[in-house]
């Protein structure tokens, strides 16, 4: 099956510093990227993806990049602030999207 | 509209005794998945069920852990006879449709096992 690893386990920043956590895959088969957010005691938030056919995408001061040939895509934050703080989860699937592997979390903290 | 309505938040059993945990998906979604999230770790995929049938259960344990979706009321994930190791957090998610929709997470049921 499909594994997922994630770096950094954790990650502190400046606030308005940017942060960078970065995920490969194994199965190039995998073409279904989400990233999560997850704050304390809620459930995963989506708040970004990616397809297979899309090397870059942009939402305000999030974006995320996939590199097809390396199997590893990363989600960038620019000029974090204080609600960035959470613990942000990757993920991949092969093209059912339902079935998806997670990595192993990385629980940013941006300090004021 | 309400979002995905997962009960109880927490609960705790002894070991040997059943737990049952509900998933109420958000209105006019008919699919739903289960996932198991264990401490430090990331979720991993247990079920997907439709309305009456089990899509997907490649990812539950072949043994006292069993997932319903009736065609009325919530779904049911459900382990007889828990043990410590079933301590987790269980995250039901449904989506309209599967395959290129976003699916939405509930609060998720704390399980802990004494």
């Amino acid at each position: 099956g499909e594994n997922v690893e994630q770096h950094p386990s954790t990650l502190s920043v400046q606030e308005g510093d940017s942060a960078v956590i970065k995920c490969t895959y194994s199965d190039s088969a995998s073409n279904y990227f989400p990233w999560y957010k997850q704050e304390l005691g809620k459930g995963p938030q989506l708040i970004i993806d990616i397809r297979s056919n899309v090397g870059e995408k942009k939402d305000q001061r999030i974006a995320v990049t996939l590199n097809k040939t390396a199997k590893h895509f990363s989600l960038h934050i620019t000029e974090t602030q204080p609600e960035d703080s959470a613990v942000y989860f990757c993920a991949a699937s092969m093209g059912n999207d339902y079935k998806l592997s997670f990595g192993a979390g990385t629980t940013v903290t941006v300090r004021a | 509209n309400a979002g995905v309505m997962q009960n109880p938040r927490h609960l705790v059993r002894r070991r040997g005794q059943e737990a049952r945990l509900r998933c109420s998906p958000m209105k006019g979604h008919s699919h739903v998945y289960w996932y198991r999230q264990l401490p430090e770790e990331g979720l991993k995929f247990m079920v997907y069920l439709q309305k009456e049938n089990i899509i997907d259960e490649s990812g539950m344990p072949k043994e006292r852990f069993s997932a319903e979706f009736p065609k009325e009321g919530p779904s049911i994930l459900r382990i007889q006879q828990v043990v410590r190791g079933d301590s987790a957090a269980y995250f039901c998610a449904s989506s309209p449709l599967v395959g290129r929709t976003e699916a939405f997470f509930g609060q998720g049921t704390r399980l802990t096992v004494v």
